[in-house]
């Protein structure tokens, strides 16, 4: 199965951007990277997806490199209750998100 | 905004009860998904259902069965609870059938202690 690399934990201020990093080294050409976070105590959120283009929305942007083995979400001013946990997943052909370790955003005063 | 509910925040069986785990979504869509998310293991999919009467196996369905009866209700059935699925469930929903890539709605989460 492709799996995604995300570092275990990361700290932000808060106002500045986060930048969260994913390797993917082992995508498919056909594989879509997806974002989620959890809040301690709720179900995962939704953030955003993409194949090869970037990706911005309302909660944050996407950046794919061009050969595809990483990309970065921006939450261009981070505020406290972006504190969460952040998943980078592969959706594998034939209809499994799969979700790994995630990285542990602290966003701090 | 979509709404999807669980039927427990927080639940406590003894090994060898039958279990059940309701969820409800409220936005009429297709696909319904039962996960469990343990420490360290991340997400993992139990089963999930793109139809009324349809279910898919996911990556652990070992010990679980699910019902859908009605599109707005997905139901996980452990049928002998043991203490390795002491764990949290969670359902989440997505709107159009079979594109299981589409965005997931998540309910908040059921946390089952077996003893």
């Amino acid at each position: 199965d492709a799996k995604t690399t995300q570092p275990p934990s990361m700290d932000c201020a808060e106002g500045r951007a986060a930048n969260l990093p994913c390797n993917h080294s082992t995508i498919s050409g056909n594989e879509y990277v997806y974002w989620y976070r959890q809040i301690h105590s709720q179900g995962p959120q939704y953030i955003i997806h993409g194949l090869k283009n970037n990706e911005t929305n309302e909660m944050a942007s996407l950046i794919i490199t061009e050969d595809r083995k990483s990309s970065t979400l921006i939450l261009p001013h981070a505020t406290l209750r972006d504190t969460a946990v952040y998943y980078c997943i592969l959706y594998i052909q034939g209809g499994k998100l799969i979700f790994g370790q995630g990285t542990e955003l602290s966003v701090k005063p | 905004d979509v709404k999807v509910t669980q039927s427990s925040r927080y639940l406590v069986k003894r090994t060898g009860e039958k279990v059940f785990l309701e969820c409800v979504q409220d936005m009429d869509h297709e696909n319904m998904f039962w996960y469990r998310q343990d420490p360290g293991l991340g997400l993992r999919l139990i089963y999930f259902s793109y139809d009324v009467k349809m279910k898919e196996k996911g990556d652990i369905p070992e010990g679980y069965s699910v019902s859908r009866e009605k599109k707005e209700r997905f139901s996980l059935i452990l049928e002998s609870a043991s203490t390795n699925q002491t764990s949290m469930y969670l359902c989440a929903s997505s709107p159009n059938r079979g594109r299981l890539e589409d965005e997931q709605y998540f309910g908040p989460g059921t946390r089952l202690t077996v003893t």
